[in-house]
């Protein structure tokens, strides 16, 4: 199963409200989880089955979708928000990984 | 707390072999999966495999079978990562990680070990 994020990389602002998309090449049933990575460091998970807070994760993040079409969006961004993130499959035993959207400062 | 350890950063030859390890603790160790992933320099994170730390049974990325062996030593909590036949496509940071209750979410992750492929 592959799954594809978008966009690749993004720019913006402090305050500004964010939505990743990640599509999975066949209906994936809630298995997908997002992870947020920071250069140098181990991915943080951030959202389990397509819309579960992970303990910790601040409400600003938040999850959607089911099937093949998912989102994570970021309500209103902050500084400690520009990082990369990464979707994960895990509906097949053999997991996989979107190829991450870097989230730049504009 | 949860915590995973692994060991230190490795240098090898192409054609060699390369085992890492990740030392648990805080958790009970049969309960939860134990996953490998690894990310290439610039790449995003490739799932690699697991193993069920109650059974020792593994389930291997397609990529990698055949190359990739994966075993725990349920006496002292630890699971192992060896790689054979290294290239130089192997060069990239290699994380264990928990595999959590819900959806497979990988929950706590080592600190990641870099392993180098070169001649």
């Amino acid at each position: 199963i592959q799954v594809t994020q978008s966009p690749s990389s993004l720019s913006a602002s402090v305050g500004d409200r964010v939505v990743i998309t990640c599509r999975a090449s066949q209906s994936i049933g809630s298995y997908l989880n997002w992870y947020q990575q920071k250069p140098g460091k181990a991915p943080k998970p951030l959202i389990y089955s397509a819309n579960g807070l992970q303990s910790g994760v601040p409400s600003r993040f938040s999850g959607s979708g089911s099937g093949t079409d998912f989102t994570l969006t970021i309500s209103s961004l902050q500084p400690e928000d520009f990082a990369t993130y990464y979707c994960q499959q895990t509906y097949n035993v053999l997991s996989t990984f979107g190829q991450g959207t870097k989230l730049e400062i504009k | 707390q949860v915590q995973l350890v692994q060991s230190g950063a490795e240098v090898r030859e192409p054609g060699a072999s390369v085992k890492v390890s990740c030392k648990t603790s805080g958790y009970t160790f049969s309960g939860y999966y134990i996953h490998w992933v690894r990310q290439a320099p610039g790449e995003g994170p490739e799932w690699m495999g697991r193993i069920n730390p109650n059974s020792g049974g593994t389930n291997v990325a397609e990529t990698l079978q055949g190359r990739v062996t994966m075993t725990r030593d349920t006496s002292i909590t630890m699971v192992y990562m060896e790689l054979n036949w290294l290239r130089s496509d192997d060069t990239a940071v290699y994380y264990c990680a928990r595999g959590g209750p819900v959806a497979g979410l990988l929950d706590n992750w080592g600190q990641g070990t870099l392993v180098t492929v070169s001649s």
